[in-house]
């Protein structure tokens, strides 16, 4: 059974750029979530979709945005990029009804 | 503030020790609780969970124990090994109902510990 998939796994921007990163979560998963990990504030909440809605959002400013198509697989975007992005961007599918979140292995964004 | 907390930030123990992992939280409404592995280069792994309305679960080589008088968790890995290295992160899941049901996906996540298993 495949994982949870994340592209792309390394990508480089310049401040003031835009970046859209794509998770396919594992089949039958219809709840993805995302999560910034930086080496300063660890793992944060970033936001969770289930059924193409937005269910719940973390403390993120409104440069951090995210959606999720029909097949349940989610892209979130990050508009008018900061050197401060650069982290490593997790997401996370699971069943709904057992909470069980399985984790990709990442898109790791470097913004210079 | 609530939060999820560690209270070491890294663990070195000989292979074949047992190793224990702390890990501290705030908010007495957390209802779950999962301990995550996760490895250089990749995304974190479940390893254990356990919920409210029990004190201990047991998996392979693996404990949780969960104290809710002093909302304090912990992971106990018996003999552990050289592949056991990498970081632990406890995390909360707290429950909430909106009008999509029941979240899950929302983990506040502790620290991290990052565990040294020397040969």
């Amino acid at each position: 059974k495949a994982g949870v998939t994340q592209t792309p796994r390394y990508l480089i921007k310049t401040r003031g750029q835009q970046v859209t990163l794509s998770c396919s979560p594992i089949s039958g998963h219809r709840s993805v979530s995302w999560y910034q990990q930086t080496p300063g504030q660890g793992l944060q909440f970033l936001f969770e979709y289930f059924s193409e809605t937005q269910r719940n959002k973390g403390n993120f400013p409104g440069r951090f945005s995210g959606r999720q198509f029909s097949n349940s697989r989610s892209e979130m975007n990050v508009s008018t990029l900061e050197l401060g992005d650069s982290a490593l961007y997790l997401c996370a599918s699971s069943f709904v009804t057992t909470g069980e979140l399985f984790f990709g292995e990442g898109s790791r964004l470097t913004v210079l | 503030g609530e939060s999820v907390g560690l209270h070491l930030p890294t663990l070195s123990v000989q292979e074949g020790d047992n190793s224990i992992i702390n890990c501290a939280y705030s908010n007495s409404a957390s209802d779950y609780f999962i301990w995550y592995k996760q490895e250089s280069g990749k995304g974190p792994q479940f390893i254990i969970d356990i919920r409210s309305n029990m004190d201990k679960r047991q998996g392979q080589r693996v404990t949780v124990l969960l104290n809710k008088t002093v909302k304090h968790l912990s992971l106990q890995i018996a003999a552990t090994q050289p592949g056991d290295s990498a970081v632990y992160f406890c995390a909360e899941n707290r429950r909430s109902s909106n009008a999509g049901g029941t979240s899950y996906g929302k983990l506040t996540f502790g620290q991290g510990t990052i565990l040294t298993v020397h040969p």
